[in-house]
């Protein structure tokens, strides 16, 4: 069965500090690949996506993931967070007929 | 920017009562999703539904589940008789036809409580 794992269920930062969360998928066909952000009050925001093409994708607000294929993985990085990108961080994968498939999902804080 | 929007923000309700939660898509958007998150849980897919019918339901979206779309804009899923379980945020999404993989858009979400 398909599935999404994030490794942190909360990730507690200082501004300025580099963040990488985690995403780990199963799932044997072409994969398409997604973060999400929810900020607090807010609805489910699309940060960035992967479909083909270059690993290493860049996102909105300065957030970058980079596809690795043969470890199944789909890392977010920030290289200096800040304390509006304080959220709930979901990695999901597209499965059959379109659906998501999202991880646990990390809440991050970051501290100013 | 066009978006997707649901009401109501918050629903009570009774067990066993019937509730509808109401979403309205992005305009030309073909393709329509519900998911929902009980606390502290992933979000989980509930159903997805295109050209006027269900194409895929997941093993949550039993005979208490339905969704319609019963004019142009709107989207709704009707729980016939609620229980306790059914407490959770709920989120509509649409998403529009493309060459590539179709980016979801997200409603704000109903905060549906089964007292």
């Amino acid at each position: 069965a398909q599935s999404v794992s994030q490794h942190n269920h909360h990730v507690i930062l200082s501004e300025a500090a580099s963040l990488e969360l985690g995403c780990n998928y199963s799932y044997g066909g072409t994969v398409n690949l997604f973060w999400y952000v929810q900020y607090p009050g807010q609805h489910l925001q699309l940060l960035l996506k992967y479909f083909s093409g270059d690993p290493l994708v860049k996102g909105i607000k300065g957030f970058e993931a980079e596809f690795i294929k043969s470890k199944f993985s789909f890392n977010l990085r920030k290289p200096s967070v800040q304390w509006s990108d304080t959220a709930e961080y979901f990695c999901a994968v597209r499965g059959q007929g379109g659906k998501l498939i999202f991880g646990q999902g990390t809440e991050l804080s970051v501290k100013p | 920017e066009p978006e997707v929007t649901q009401t109501p923000s918050h629903q009570v309700t009774q067990m066993g009562q019937e509730v509808i939660l109401r979403c309205v898509p992005i305009s030309n958007h073909l393709y329509f999703y519900w998911y929902r998150q009980i606390l502290g849980q992933k979000v989980e897919f509930l159903v997805s539904f295109y050209n006027n019918e269900i194409s895929e339901k997941s093993e949550i979206f039993d005979d208490q589940f339905s969704v319609e779309r019963p004019d142009g804009s709107n989207f709704t899923l009707k729980i016939r008789s609620t229980k306790l379980e059914d407490s959770a945020m709920y989120f509509c999404a649409s998403s529009a036809p493309g060459t590539g993989p179709y980016e979801q858009y997200f409603g704000p979400g109903t905060r549906l409580t089964v007292t």
